[in-house]
């Protein structure tokens, strides 16, 4: 079993609609989490941690379900420029990026 | 700026002609480390440094060897590259202790391929 796995997608969105992104880890006590965004070619960089508590920064919200161990990440009104794939992070360690496991991605392409 | 800069951004090499891909970072970070991506697989981890002459396997270190003798620079080195090393790879740094806060800072990414 991956230790994370996500759909690939892609999901074709209209420009404004509201998508989701399911990831699951398969490592109970991973400790950090983490959303980045690679577009096309490029290098990963890094969207946004996500908290225990659940976080927002701006049209994405993140979210961690430790009980069923999933992470999602939500953006609302979606603009062209969110076009890329998104990929969930896992550190399994917690302190220490030495063991990041990365999902394979999920793509997302907003149709004007 | 910050930044991870890695060269050359494109290679196109033979089997067994040894090369070098070089890694740098300006922003004094212990941590560095080589990924490799390739389709359906996502990023793997080739080899990692947690600080000058300190380095470890990641999960994919067949076929790959690295040195870090100065903090701010982590080759890669093929010695004897083979088509299935064919691939995408980025050097990525971090500080030395990360956690929920902390960021990944990944080069441009070179693309080789082996012939």
């Amino acid at each position: 079993r991956k230790e994370v796995e996500q759909d690939p997608g892609p999901f074709n969105v209209p420009e404004g609609a509201t998508v989701a992104f399911n990831c699951t880890y398969s490592n109970s006590a991973s400790q950090s989490f983490f959303w980045y965004r690679q577009d096309c070619r490029k290098e990963p960089k890094l969207l946004m941690s996500v908290y225990s508590s659940g976080n927002e920064d701006g049209r994405f919200t993140a979210q961690l379900n430790r009980a069923s161990q999933y992470i999602s990440l939500l953006i609302r009104d979606s603009k062209l420029s969110d076009s890329a794939t998104y990929l969930c992070v896992v550190n399994p360690l917690g302190a220490g990026a030495n063991n990041l496991f990365f999902g394979t991605g999920t793509r997302l392409t907003v149709i004007p | 700026e910050a930044q991870v800069t890695q060269n050359p951004r494109y290679l196109i090499t033979v089997t067994g002609k040894k090369l070098t891909v070089t890694c740098s970072q300006n922003m004094n970070h212990e941590y560095m480390s080589w990924y490799r991506q390739d389709p359906g697989l996502g990023l793997r981890q080739i080899y990692y440094s947690m600080n000058v002459e300190v380095t470890d396997k990641g999960d994919v270190p067949e076929g790959y060897k690295v040195s870090r003798k100065e903090k701010r620079n982590f080759p890669l080195i093929l010695e004897s590259p083979s088509p299935n090393q064919t691939s995408l790879y980025f050097c990525a740094s971090t500080s030395a202790f990360g956690g929920p806060t902390d960021t990944q800072y990944f080069g441009p990414g070179t693309r080789l391929t082996v012939l």
